[in-house]
């Protein structure tokens, strides 16, 4: 079976920092993606990890762990037009057509 | 560059009523994808395609069908609409399947089927 969960709704000040926790049970797994999505528009995409390990990018970072199926979503120095929608998602492998599964989003709201 | 592009933006069908959401890339990419999106459930993969001339069947395929008679195009048909098709579809296209291709996005059609 294939399940991903995270958080349905967070809220954060802004300058402040928040963390957004995604665990995934999958048959399979080649790669976790993070993707951005606010309100009315496409989802963009944010990070990608394959291995353990934390990737940085700028105010964002991404974390993994593979031996626990964990990965969280690292904001730094929050913005408000980082009110938004965060997508979780994990890679099948190849030989499971290397479809991207998504979890049902979390929900950030950044206060002032 | 237009990367993706997907139309109508939004349509109101009548049920029973078919309808083709069309979905374009520009990109050259080899995989495209077509998503439903609704509250609470997230993104749902409908039909997928890995090259031009092959498709396959996502988690929730019944009630629609999907063609790739080429690499650019990608054409959704929901060919006898029902009220529970009312969402928000998204197609996207990656350049193929290895782990970190990113999959991009289309800006989405928004259909009520009343």
């Amino acid at each position: 079976g294939q399940n991903i969960d995270q958080p349905t709704e967070m809220t954060a000040t802004e300058g402040a920092i928040v963390q957004i926790n995604c665990t995934y049970q999958t048959s399979g797994f080649n790669g976790l993606f993070w993707y951005q999505q606010h309100a009315g528009e496409a989802p963009t995409f944010l990070s990608y990890n394959v291995l353990d390990g934390l990737e940085e990018k700028g105010r964002f970072s991404s974390f993994l762990s593979r031996s626990k199926g964990y990965s969280y979503l690292l904001l730094k120095e929050l913005q408000m037009k980082d009110s938004a929608s965060y997508l979780c998602a994990v890679r099948t492998p190849y030989n499971q057509g290397g479809k991207l599964i998504f979890g049902q989003g979390t929900e950030l709201s950044v206060k002032p | 560059t237009a990367g993706i592009t997907q139309a109508p933006t939004s349509q109101i069908l009548a049920a029973g009523r078919s309808m083709t959401l069309r979905c374009t890339q520009d990109m050259r990419h080899n995989a495209m994808y077509w998503y439903r999106q609704d509250l609470g459930l997230g993104l749902r993969l409908i039909h997928y395609s890995n090259t031009a001339g092959t498709t396959g069947k996502g988690e929730v395929p019944d009630g629609y069908s999907v063609s790739r008679a080429n690499t650019d195009d990608f054409p959704l048909t929901l060919a006898s609409a029902v009220p529970s098709q009312t969402s928000v579809y998204f197609c996207a296209s990656s350049e193929g399947l290895a782990g970190g291709e990113t999959q991009y996005f289309g800006p989405g059609t928004r259909l009520l089927v009343l």
